[in-house]
């Protein structure tokens, strides 16, 4: 079973853009973590952002936390052709159960 | 470091046939899980072990799916008929404790024709 739904399920943009994805989840969370998955390759983990925290930043990557809404934003500023693949939002419930989304694939075209 | 190691990469199989999949965590890492992930999709919990003792196994098909984790390294997930359904990738991870990030192997892909 998956915890979370990501939106969009698919994105396209330039270099040089910004790209966003959400994540909404259904329940209470210890942390909410983003993956990236290359094609045919195993997940790599980004960044991980506490129920308590409402924003964290990594290079360029900007996360977003609004339990109240359950939901999250990935932004990826400045984007790159090497960023081009699957993004996973990932939630630690509160029974520390692990569950990933749906994913968004995001394409950036050089 | 090494990172997590899995093996094979690849395996095709006829249906009934049995599989296994075999997986070595980061050395240290006490938490180990197994993924299933299909094409397009999002991994999907099959079991976790915290040291040698699964702990959430409510997804793993017990009928056909087995797993261990002998002296709480590596690990075996055996699958036993296989059937054309469980065409999908095969994904090991393992984190420090089961409050952290998690490492992933390259995944085992598995045909069943």
């Amino acid at each position: 079973s998956q915890q979370g739904e990501e939106d969009p399920q698919a994105l396209s943009i330039q270099e040089g853009e910004n790209a966003t994805m959400n994540c909404s989840y259904k329940t209470s969370i210890n942390n909410l973590q983003w993956y990236r998955q290359n094609s045919g390759r195993g997940l790599v983990h980004l960044i991980l952002i506490r129920s308590n925290e409402r924003e964290k930043h990594s290079g360029r990557l900007r996360v977003t936390l609004d339990t109240s809404k359950k939901s999250s934003s990935l932004l990826i500023t400045a984007s790159r052709a090497a960023d081009t693949a699957s993004y996973f939002c990932a939630t630690r419930g509160t029974g520390n159960q692990f569950y990933f989304g749906t994913g968004t694939s995001l394409t950036v075209i050089p | 470091e090494a990172g997590v190691v899995q093996s094979p990469r690849y395996k095709i199989i006829e249906k009934k046939q049995p599989v296994a999949f075999w997986c070595n965590p980061i050395s240290g890492h006490n938490t180990l899980y197994w993924y299933l992930q299909n094409l397009g999709q999002g991994p999907e919990l099959l079991i976790r072990y915290e040291n040698e003792e699964a702990v959430d196994d409510s997804q793993l098909p017990k009928d056909r799916f087995s797993a261990e984790r002998l002296k709480g390294v590596d690990s075996t997930l055996k699958i036993q008929p296989a059937e054309l359904g469980d065409s999908a990738v095969y994904l090991c991870a393992s984190s420090l404790d089961f409050t952290g990030e998690l490492f992933f192997g390259e995944g085992s892909r598995l045909t069943v024709l």
